[in-house]
C-alpha cells in the first residue's frame, strides 16, 4: 500500500507570492490533516478535512486555506507569503476523522525569501 | 488549550541501554497519547499510542506508561540500537471526531554504537 505522498518536495518562493501544496492520502483514508513544522514552534495543527469538508482548524491566519477533493486528495494554499511561513508542511491521513492513527507524508519544505 | 512539554530535549545512550523520554500535559480532559518517531528527511511515524483507560502498553522493545493523576506519560525503549536514533515527539488530544493533536517540541535521541 502506497504511503502519503506530498508534492512538491521543496519549494522556494518570495514574499508576497502564493503557493499550493498537494497531498495524496493512503488509499481508503478519508481524513487529511495539515501541520506546520518549524524548529522554534514544533508541529502545529493547521486544519483537517474529511469528506471534502473542513472539520477542524488551528490558530493560523486566513492566508492559510485548504480543500479536499472527492478522491480525498487535498491541497493547501498559502497566500501573500511572509518570511515566517518558511517551514516544513506535513500532511497526514487517517481512516477516521480526528487525531488518531495519523500517517504522515515526508512533507514539503517551503522557503520564503 | 492543551500544552505538552517534553524533557529532556536531547538524550544520548549507549547501544543496548534503555532510554526513557517523559512528557507532561496540561489538559486533564486529554485521553489519547501517541508517540511519533521522525527520522531525518521523513515525516513523523506513529510508533505507539495509549488511551487514558490504560496504564501501560508494550510493543516489542517499546512501551508507554501513563500517569493520569500526575498528567505525565513516558516512552521506554529497551535494548536501544543505532537505528533508534531519531527525534521523538509525544502528543495529546481528546480523542474524537473533532480532536486535534498537540505535540511536544521533540527530543533528539542519539544511540552511540
Amino acid at each position: 500500500k502506497a504511503g502519503v505522498t506530498q508534492t512538491p518536495r521543496y519549494l522556494i518562493k518570495t514574499r508576497g507570492q502564493q503557493v499550493t501544496l498537494s497531498c495524496s492520502p493512503i488509499s481508503g483514508h478519508r481524513s487529511v490533516s495539515w501541520y506546520q513544522q518549524t524548529p522554534g514552534q514544533g508541529l502545529q495543527f493547521l486544519f483537517e478535512y474529511f469528506s471534502e469538508t473542513q472539520r477542524n482548524k488551528g490558530n493560523f491566519p486566513g492566508r492559510f486555506s485548504g480543500r479536499q477533493f472527492s478522491n480525498s486528495r487535498s491541497e493547501m494554499n498559502v497566500s501573500t507569503l511572509e518570511l515566517g511561513d518558511s517551514a516544513l508542511y506535513l500532511c497526514a491521513s487517517s481512516f477516521k476523522q480526528g487525531s488518531e492513527k495519523l500517517f504522515f507524508g515526508s512533507g514539503t519544505q517551503l522557503s520564503v525569501l | 488549550g492543551e500544552n505538552v512539554e517534553q524533557h529532556p530535549s536531547t538524550l544520548s545512550v549507549q547501544e543496548g541501554d534503555s532510554a526513557v523520554i517523559k512528557c507532561t500535559y496540561s489538559d486533564s480532559a486529554s485521553n489519547y497519547f501517541p508517540w511519533y518517531k521522525q527520522e531525518l528527511g521523513k515525516g513523523p511515524q506513529l510508533i505507539i499510542d495509549i488511551r487514558s483507560n490504560v496504564g501501560e502498553k508494550k510493543d516489542q522493545r517499546i512501551a508507554v506508561t501513563l500517569n493520569k493523576t500526575a498528567k505525565h506519560f513516558s516512552l521506554h525503549i529497551t535494548e536501544t540500537q543505532p537505528e533508534d536514533s531519531a527525534v521523538y515527539f509525544c502528543a495529546a488530544s481528546k480523542a474524537g471526531a473533532n480532536s486535534k493533536l498537540t505535540f511536544g517540541k521533540g527530543i533528539t535521541l542519539s544511540v552511540r554504537p
